[in-house]
C-alpha cells in the first residue's frame, strides 16, 4: 500500500517562495505521474503540476509562471516550488499519485493515492 | 481548458434513499472522468475512475455512469458516513486535469 507523506514551511509572506516535499513509500516510484493539487479554504480542487519518474513536467497554465517542480529519484521523492506567492496561494497543498494509462504517448490519469496535506498560509 | 460543472451544489438525502450527483463537461471527454469523496478534515479519496470503474474498497452502492459530457454517482442507499463533498475530476484533456467545484451531500 503505497504511503505519501509530504512536508513543507507552513506560513510564508508575500513574496516568498513555497517549497514542498513528498515523499514516496511502500510502493514503486516508477510508471506513475506525481502530481500537486491544492485547495484553498472552504474552496475545490486546482490542479497544479505534474512530474514522472524521468523528469517531464507539466503543470498548469494558471500557475506555469510560478512553479517548479523536481524530482529525487533516489529518495523516492518529488518536490514543488511556488514563486511569489500571495494571499491568494494561501491553501492546503496535497501531493498525489497520478495512475492510468498512455495512449498515442499522451497521459490519462486519475489520483489515487494522497498526501495529508500542508496548509501554507501566506500572509504579511 | 476543459470547465467541469457539478449539480447540485448541495444535495439533502435521507438515510437509505438514493442520491443522485451530475457532473458536466464543457467538451467531450469520453469516459476519462473520475469521482472523488472528501469528509471533513480528510484527504479526498478516489471512489471512481474510468466514469464506471470502482476503485479498490469502495462500497458497490457508489456507482458512476455516463460517457462524453455527461456524468452521475449514485449512491443506492444512502449512509450516514456517506457525508461528505464529492468532486468530479476530467483528464482527457490537459493540462490542466480539472475538477468540478463539488456537491455537498447533507443527511
Amino acid at each position: 500500500q503505497v504511503q505519501l507523506q509530504q512536508w513543507g514551511a507552513g506560513l510564508l509572506k508575500p513574496s516568498e517562495t513555497l517549497s514542498i516535499t513528498c515523499a514516496v513509500y511502500e510502493g514503486s516510484f516508477s510508471g506513475y505521474q506525481w502530481s500537486w493539487i491544492r485547495q484553498p479554504p472552504g474552496k475545490g480542487l486546482e490542479w497544479i503540476g505534474e512530474i514522472n519518474q524521468s523528469g517531464s513536467t507539466n503543470s498548469n497554465p494558471s500557475l506555469q509562471s510560478r512553479v517548479t517542480i523536481q524530482v529525487d529519484r533516489s529518495k523516492n521523492q518529488f518536490s514543488l516550488h511556488l514563486r511569489s506567492v500571495t494571499a491568494a496561494d494561501t491553501a492546503v497543498y496535497y501531493c498525489a499519485r497520478g495512475r492510468g494509462n498512455i495512449k498515442r504517448g499522451k497521459y490519462y490519469v486519475w489520483f489515487d493515492s494522497w498526501g495529508q496535506g500542508t496548509l501554507v498560509t501566506v500572509s504579511s | 481548458e476543459v470547465v467541469m460543472a457539478q449539480s447540485p451544489a448541495t444535495l439533502s438525502v435521507s438515510p437509505g434513499e438514493r442520491a443522485t450527483l451530475s457532473c458536466r463537461a464543457s467538451q467531450n471527454i469520453n469516459i476519462n472522468l473520475a469521482w472523488y469523496q472528501q469528509k471533513p478534515g480528510q484527504v479526498p479519496r478516489l471512489l471512481i475512475y474510468g466514469a464506471s470503474f470502482r476503485a479498490t474498497g469502495v462500497p458497490d452502492r457508489f456507482t458512476g455512469s455516463g460517457s462524453g459530457t455527461d456524468f452521475t454517482l449514485t449512491i443506492s442507499s444512502l449512509q450516514s458516513e456517506d457525508i461528505a463533498v464529492y468532486y468530479c475530476q476530467q483528464y482527457d484533456n490537459r493540462p490542466p486535469y480539472t475538477f468540478g467545484q463539488g456537491t455537498k451531500l447533507d443527511i
